[in-house]
């Protein structure tokens, strides 16, 4: 039983470039989140999918877009990446959406 | 305001000490408390869930006054390993449901 695994853990891009960040889960959990990291600015929602074939905005959903491709995987996509995209991304997922959220170990990512 | 907020300290105290953390919450309608524990570049873990009772695990016993909307976790006899940074988190269930994550206590226990 992995938990919650992310791809890759570590990712070095050039403004502009594009790159898709993986998550599965194998704890038959309904819902799945993508947060973002950064100094003195705490966890973050980025997106997030209360149910297969649902997603929503979070908090900061700009320049990022996600599919929730079966139950267990949900993958976020920078389209265009720029600097200020530079942090730390973790996936989470949860029985629903009001249940406790379990973490991957997260994904550093430089944008030069 | 930050919904939600925390001394970020560093607390800093020796082994076998009792600290508390506070943490407060903007949103009287949250429904749910947690708190996590996040080691350095690691993700964040469960600690404990809070009740409206408050609840107890260990030498962890975790408080929510709604009256005076904050949640309070306590630490006895400190372990070195008890290092890390705790995170307050709420829920709010409405037409936005979501978790709400604090930045974060840093605790540092010493020999």
């Amino acid at each position: 039983n992995a938990g919650v695994t992310q791809t890759p853990k570590f990712q070095v891009l050039k403004t502009g470039q594009s790159m898709t960040l993986q998550c599965a889960q194998d704890m038959n959990h309904n819902s799945m989140y993508w947060y973002r990291q950064d100094p003195g600015m705490g966890l973050r929602l980025i997106y997030y999918s209360a149910s297969e074939g649902t997603t929503d905005k979070g908090e900061v959903p700009n320049g990022y877009n996600v599919s929730r491709l079966n139950k267990r995987e949900f993958s976020l996509r920078l389209e265009s990446a720029a600097p200020s995209q530079t942090s730390v991304y973790f996936c989470a997922s949860s029985v629903g959406v009001r249940n406790e959220q379990f973490f991957g170990p997260g994904t550093r990512l430089t944008v030069l | 305001r930050k919904e939600v907020e925390q001394d970020p300290g560093p607390f800093n105290v020796p082994e076998g000490a009792t600290v508390a953390f506070n943490c407060t919450y903007s949103n009287s309608a949250s429904q749910s408390f947690f708190w996590y524990r996040q080691d350095c570049r690691k993700e964040p873990k469960l600690l404990m869930s809070v009740y409206s009772s408050g609840n107890e695990d260990g030498r962890f016993t975790a408080q929510l006054n709604r009256a005076s909307q904050y949640i309070s976790l306590l630490i006895r006899d400190s372990k070195l390993s008890d290092s890390a940074t705790y995170l307050c988190v709420s829920w709010f269930e409405g037409t936005a449901s979501k978790l709400t994550f604090g930045t974060g206590t840093r605790l540092q226990v010493t020999l």
